[in-house]
C-alpha cells in the first residue's frame, strides 16, 4: 500500500489555466506538507498542516490555495498558472511531536506549463 | 539565504569507494535529517540525528552533527551502484517544518 499517494504524476497545462494536485496519507499521520522542487532540486516548503489547520503558509503567491478536507487529504489548487510555477510539487506528511520527524513523500507531481 | 547547503554539489566515486557529503546550516536545530532521492522519485528519510547527539549510524551509513559549526555530515562506506542518488539535509527549526538544501548528487561508478 502506498503510504503518500499524490495525483496526478505528471500535468502538462496552458498559461492561465487552473489546476489540482490531489494528495492522500493513509499513515494516520497529524501534519500534511506542499513542499516545491525547483529545476535546481531545491525543496521549498509551500504549506503545512496539521489536523486541518492551516501551520505553514510561505511567501506563495495567492494563486495556490491549499485545502485538507480532513487530515488525511491535502489537495493544492493553482489559478492562473504561469510559467514559473513549472516545477515538481512533493505532498509530505509527518506525526506531529515536539519536533518534526521522519517525514514521508509522495512521488511527486510534475507540472509543465506551457 | 538557504538555511541547509550541502557540499559538494556533486560527486563521482567507484563503486567500493566511500561517499561523504557535508551540510551548513545557519540557525539552531532541533534535529537534523538526511534524505535521499533517486531520479523522478520523491524522497526517503534515511536517518536523524538529535542536536544532543554528535554521532549516529545506521548500517553502511554513519552521519556526525557539530552543533558548534552547524554542520553536518553523511558516509556512504563501500559504495554501490544503487547508491547513485540525490542527497538532502533537512533541518528542524522549530518551525513544524524540515528546512531542505539543494542536495549532493552522487554518482557511483560500477
Amino acid at each position: 500500500d502506498t503510504a503518500v499517494s499524490q495525483t496526478p504524476k505528471y500535468l502538462v497545462t496552458q498559461m492561465g489555466n487552473d489546476k489540482s494536485i490531489k494528495c492522500e496519507q493513509n499513515l494516520g499521520h497529524d501534519t500534511m506538507y506542499w513542499y516545491k522542487q525547483d529545476s535546481k532540486k531545491f525543496l521549498k516548503i509551500m504549506f503545512s498542516y496539521n489536523n486541518k489547520e492551516l501551520i505553514i503558509n510561505e511567501t506563495v503567491p495567492n494563486r495556490f490555495s491549499p485545502k485538507s478536507p480532513d487530515k488525511a487529504h491535502l489537495n493544492l489548487h493553482i489559478n492562473s498558472l504561469e510559467l514559473g510555477d513549472s516545477a515538481v510539487y512533493f505532498c509530505a506528511s509527518s506525526q506531529e511531536g515536539q519536533s518534526t520527524g521522519e517525514l514521508f513523500f509522495g512521488e511527486g507531481s510534475r507540472l509543465t506549463v506551457l | 539565504s538557504q538555511q541547509g547547503e550541502e557540499d559538494p554539489q556533486a560527486l563521482s566515486i567507484q563503486e567500493g569507494e566511500n561517499a561523504t557529503m557535508n551540510c551548513s546550516y545557519k540557525t539552531s536545530i532541533n534535529n537534523l535529517q538526511w534524505y535521499r532521492q533517486n531520479s523522478g522519485r520523491g524522497l526517503v528519510h534515511l536517518i536523524l540525528i538529535r542536536s544532543n547527539e554528535r554521532e549516529k549510524h545506521s548500517g553502511r551509513l554513519r552521519v556526525t552533527l557539530d552543533t558548534s559549526k552547524k554542520s553536518s555530515s553523511l558516509l556512504i562506506t563501500a559504495s554501490r551502484a544503487a547508491d547513485t542518488a540525490s542527497y538532502f539535509c533537512a533541518t528542524d527549526t522549530g518551525r513544524r517544518a524540515l528546512t531542505f538544501g539543494s542536495g549532493t548528487r552522487l554518482q557511483v561508478q560500477p
